[in-house]
């Protein structure tokens, strides 16, 4: 199974900060790799598909890159809205794993 | 607008069993493989398992194999969860999700983009 894991576990900012997690996968998925966002109590959401492309209707402030086995999501201004977990996932193999989660916190 | 409405949880004894139910509306159900993805208290998400779209593959992560089936009713719009031999350890919010899969040029990905509110099932003495 491919193993993804998340950097940092948890993220303090501020509003209007910029903001980069990481997600690494143990072995290479191409861009086969999702970003979803959930709130407490609530279904995830998901931000960004293939790496880099924006779902319809998610804020441009968002934005994901990598290839390989290395990604990225960057919010570029946060929002009072924007703070919750998120979680990276592989869409390459079966299981389609997730990463273990990054909670992002007001400073 | 997609729907995806789950039901069935609860609390139940450890080896006892749960049916968990999925309704879908807004979308055509039988064009899309759906999975459950399950989170325990103050964790992550962990995917249990797919089926597709017209019910002849199944997959199950190996933590639930042999434990849990997962079937599907195109007629009725609805993907259901059998979960026998229950353990503590399966005590988590379970959710449906519809697998989409989108094509960016050469490259179609999968991504789960549509989910359920989720359901609550607990298991303990």
């Amino acid at each position: 199974d491919i193993q993804m894991t998340q950097s940092p576990s948890s993220l303090s900012a501020s509003v209007g900060d910029r903001v980069t997690i990481t997600c690494r996968a143990s072995q290479s998925i191409s861009r086969h790799l999702n970003w979803y966002q959930q709130k407490p109590g609530k279904a995830p959401k998901v931000l960004i598909y293939a790496a880099s492309s924006l779902e319809g209707g998610v804020p441009s402030r968002f934005s994901g890159s990598g290839s390989g086995t290395d990604f990225t999501l960057t919010i570029s201004s946060l929002q009072p809205e924007d703070f919750a977990t998120y979680y990276c996932q592989q869409s390459y193999s079966t299981p389609p794993g997730f990463g273990q989660g990054t909670r992002l916190e007001i400073k | 607008q997609v729907h995806l409405v789950e039901s069935g949880g609860g609390l139940v004894k450890p080896g006892g069993s749960l049916r968990l139910s999925c309704e879908a509306s807004g979308f055509t159900f039988s064009d899309y493989y759906m999975s459950w993805v399950r989170q325990a208290p103050g964790r992550g998400l962990e995917w249990i398992s797919y089926i597709s779209s017209t019910g002849s593959d199944t997959y199950y992560a190996d933590f639930v194999k042999g434990r849990f089936t997962i079937s599907r009713d195109n007629a009725k719009k609805s993907v259901s969860l059998q979960m026998n031999n229950l353990r503590a350890d399966d005590t988590a919010v379970y959710f449906c999700a519809r697998d989409a899969a989108k094509r960016i040029g050469m490259m179609t990905v999968d991504l789960f983009d549509y989910w359920g509110q989720g359901t609550l099932v607990t298991v303990s003495s």
